[in-house]
């Protein structure tokens, strides 16, 4: 099993323009998330998915737009980057949200100069 | 709303030592539940266990235990005889049932950094 997958895993952008990050999970999870994670703050919620179809902001949402069309893929779209945006990216899916434990990507270094 | 707090940000210690890493949470739901995820310097995070507000039994795995306290508020960590590949972030989180606008999101701690010298 793959597990959560995650590209790329290093991305350097330059103020202004934009990207997708990628993430995909092969375990029929309906609860998909992205966080990022900023040095002294732990992981924060940017956006999770209850299922396909269906999204929602989490703590820090703004500059951030997510869409999930299947079940696999839940991708995270930068629309302008700025420096602020530089940090480490977290894509997690679990089984239902709650409770259960949530699945981890790899992650996403990302330098926005 | 929910909230974690890891007061300790760096511990270092020797190698055999024991440590403990300390997690206060605050919630207003009555059944939640408590995680520790490690993030070793390769970069990725680990499950390490998870916990339901029910169930305030003590856990030990290995080298590796937790002391739920309901009470206190606290869910902490210990490693007892603590090595060298012990050395990471760890990381305390929160999450409550899914409903309302919760949606049984992961709440994290500010992680604490253990660093163990040999």
């Amino acid at each position: 099993n793959a597990g959560v997958t995650q590209t790329p895993k290093f991305q350097v952008l330059k103020t202004g323009q934009s990207m997708t990050l990628q993430c995909a999970q092969d375990m029929n999870h309906e609860y998909m998330s992205w966080y990022r994670q900023d040095p002294g703050m732990g992981l924060r919620l940017i956006h999770y998915s209850v299922g396909a179809g269906i999204t929602d902001q989490g703590e820090v949402p703004n500059g951030y737009n997510v869409s999930r069309s299947t079940t696999e893929d839940f991708p995270l779209r930068l629309l302008s980057a700025a420096p602020s945006q530089t940090s480490v990216y977290f894509c997690a899916s679990s089984y239902l949200p709650g409770g259960y434990e949530q699945y981890f990507g790899p992650g996403t270094r990302l330098t926005v100069t | 709303a929910q909230k974690v707090t890891q007061a300790q940000t760096e511990i270092s210690v020797v190698e055999k030592e024991d440590v403990t890493l300390d997690c206060v949470y605050e919630t207003r739901d009555t059944t939640y539940y408590l995680f520790w995820y490690k993030q070793p310097p390769s970069g990725e995070l680990v499950f390490l266990i998870r916990r339901n507000s029910f169930d305030e039994q003590n856990e030990i795995s290995g080298r590796y235990s937790w002391n739920f306290q309901k009470s206190t508020s606290s869910f902490n960590f210990t490693i007892t005889a603590s090595q060298v590949v012990d050395s990471a972030v760890y990381f305390c989180a929160l999450s409550e049932l899914a409903g309302g606008t919760s949606y049984g999101k992961l709440t994290f701690g500010q992680g604490t950094i253990l660093t163990v010298h040999p």
